[in-house]
C-alpha cells in the first residue's frame, strides 16, 4: 500500500527566504507525481507535474525534483511572498492516487 | 482521520450513456465537495466545486450540461457524467471539506474513479 509523506508539517519564513518542501513516498511504481497547493476555501491549484521518467520540472519560481527509486520529490520555492502561503500537498498516481498529508507554509511579510 | 469514498472505484461503459459516480464523507459533514479529473499523463485539474444544497460552481471549460453535479446531502455529492465519449475517459476524484471544522481549511480526497469510454 502507497503512502506519501510531507515534512514539515508546518513552515514559517519571512519573506524573501528559499525554501524546500519534502514528500517521500513507499511504493516507486508510480506513474507520476504532483505538487498542488491549497488555498482555504478552495479546490486543489496544480503547480507542478513529474512523469515517472523525469527528474526535474520548474515553473516559475518553483522547481520539483524526483528520485523514483529512493520515493523522494522535493519542491523548491524561491524568493518566497507572503502570497505563497498556503498548503502544499504531493500526490502520487500509482495503483491509486495518494496524497501527502501537506505542508501549511506561512510566508511572513 | 476522516475518510471519504468513491464508487465505483472502476467503470467501463459504451459511448452515449451516462455514468454517476458518487463522492461520499463517511464519517463527516462536508459542506463542500470539489470533483478533479486528470488525463493521461497531465495534471488533476478542478472540474467544479459544490455545496450542499446549492449549484455547482463550474471551472471554465467544463460543461455543466454534461457533467451533472448533486449535493443533496451533507454527506454525499454525485457526478453523472452524460452520453459519455471516448475523450471523457480519465480519472474523477472528489474531496470534501469538513463542516465546522475550526481550522482554516482541512480537504479529505476520495480514492478516485477510473473511467473509460469505450
Amino acid at each position: 500500500k502507497q503512502e506519501v509523506t510531507q515534512i514539515p508539517a508546518a513552515l514559517s519564513v519571512p519573506e524573501g527566504e528559499n525554501l524546500v518542501l519534502n514528500c517521500s513516498f513507499t511504493d516507486s511504481a508510480i506513474y507520476n507525481l504532483q505538487w498542488f497547493r491549497q488555498d482555504p476555501g478552495k479546490g486543489l491549484t496544480s503547480l507542478l507535474l513529474i512523469q515517472s521518467s523525469q527528474r526535474e520540472q520548474t515553473s516559475g519560481r518553483l522547481n520539483a525534483s524526483l528520485d523514483k527509486s529512493s520515493g523522494r520529490s522535493t519542491l523548491y520555492i524561491a524568493a518566497s511572498q507572503p502570497g505563497d502561503s498556503a498548503t502544499y500537498l504531493c500526490a502520487v498516481n500509482g495503483q491509486n492516487f495518494v496524497f501527502g498529508p501537506g505542508t501549511r507554509l506561512s510566508v511572513l511579510p | 482521520g476522516a475518510v471519504v469514498s468513491q464508487h465505483p472505484s472502476r467503470v467501463i461503459c459504451k459511448s452515449g450513456t451516462s455514468v454517476k459516480i458518487e463522492c461520499r464523507s463517511l464519517d463527516f459533514q462536508a459542506t463542500t465537495m470539489f470533483w478533479y479529473r486528470q488525463f493521461p499523463k497531465q495534471s488533476l485539474m478542478l472540474m467544479a466545486t459544490s455545496n450542499e444544497g446549492s449549484k455547482a460552481t463550474y471551472e471554465q471549460g467544463v460543461e455543466k450540461d454534461k457533467f451533472l453535479i448533486n449535493h443533496a446531502s451533507l454527506t454525499l455529492s454525485t457526478l453523472t457524467v452524460t452520453s459519455a465519449h471516448p475523450e471523457d475517459s480519465s480519472f474523477y476524484i472528489c474531496s470534501a471539506r469538513s463542516r465546522g471544522s475550526g481550522s482554516t481549511d482541512t480537504q479529505y480526497f476520495g480514492p478516485g474513479t477510473r473511467l473509460t469510454v469505450l
